[in-house]
């Protein structure tokens, strides 16, 4: 079965400095992965995934993520935040053996102040 | 850039009643989703949707659900007769293609209130 884990409910973090969304994934085979931010009464939007190639993936808004197959995990990170950064952000998973599926985390809370 | 709408964006309604949530797809798309989130939980996945039939469907989408593309713009989830536990936010989303590499579009959600 594919799933993620996001083991924080919230992140805060002062604007300027760096942030990281922390994603780990548990898939068979390999792992197709997304992030979505989500702003208050706003759909998901989408970042950034992870298919294959380069271990660290650049996205919108200035966000990457870094795939690291032996920790199994796929951390949000951004150099320095801004305030309007602060939103819900969500990793998900395609399922490799029906790819119309996504297995989303928990979500994270992030709060950047000024 | 084109979005994924959704109305209504609150529905409150009483057990046992049907509703219909409606949302318009990003218009070259081929393939729409449900999904619905339970406050404090993981978005999940209800349902996907090509060439006018399911295509793969949760445990979650039981016979009180059902999908529609009635025409060549909406896409509709119905839930026959609500529950209390039914009280969710619902996504719609939509993607070009089922390729590994394209992503979904999500819309803005509906929040059904059941009482």
């Amino acid at each position: 079965a594919q799933s993620v884990a996001q083991p924080e409910d919230q992140v805060n973090v002062a604007e300027g400095n760096p942030l990281t969304v922390k994603c780990t994934y548990s898939v068979s085979g390999n792992p197709y992965l997304f992030w979505y931010v989500q702003y208050p009464n706003r759909g998901l939007q989408f970042l950034l995934k992870y298919i294959t190639g380069d271990n660290l993936v650049k996205g919108s808004y200035g966000f990457e993520a870094e795939f690291n197959k032996s920790q199994t995990s796929f951390h949000l990170k951004k150099p320095s935040a801004l305030v309007s950064d602060s939103a819900l952000y969500f990793c998900a998973v395609r399922d490799i053996y029906n790819f119309n599926k996504f297995y989303f985390g928990s979500g994270t809370k992030l709060n950047v102040k000024p | 850039e084109p979005e994924v709408t959704q109305t209504p964006s609150h529905q409150v309604t009483q057990m046992g009643q049907e509703v219909i949530l409606r949302c318009v797809p990003i218009s070259n798309h081929l393939y729409f989703y449900w999904y619905r989130q339970i406050l404090g939980q993981k978005v999940e996945f209800l349902v996907s949707f090509y060439n006018n039939e399911i295509s793969e469907k949760s445990e979650i989408f039981d016979d009180q659900f059902s999908v529609e593309r009635p025409d060549g713009s909406n896409f509709t989830l119905k839930i026959r007769s609500t529950k209390l536990e039914d009280s969710a936010m619902y996504f719609c989303a939509s993607s070009e293609s089922e390729v590994l590499s394209y992503e979904q579009y999500f819309g803005p959600g509906t929040r059904l209130t059941v009482t």
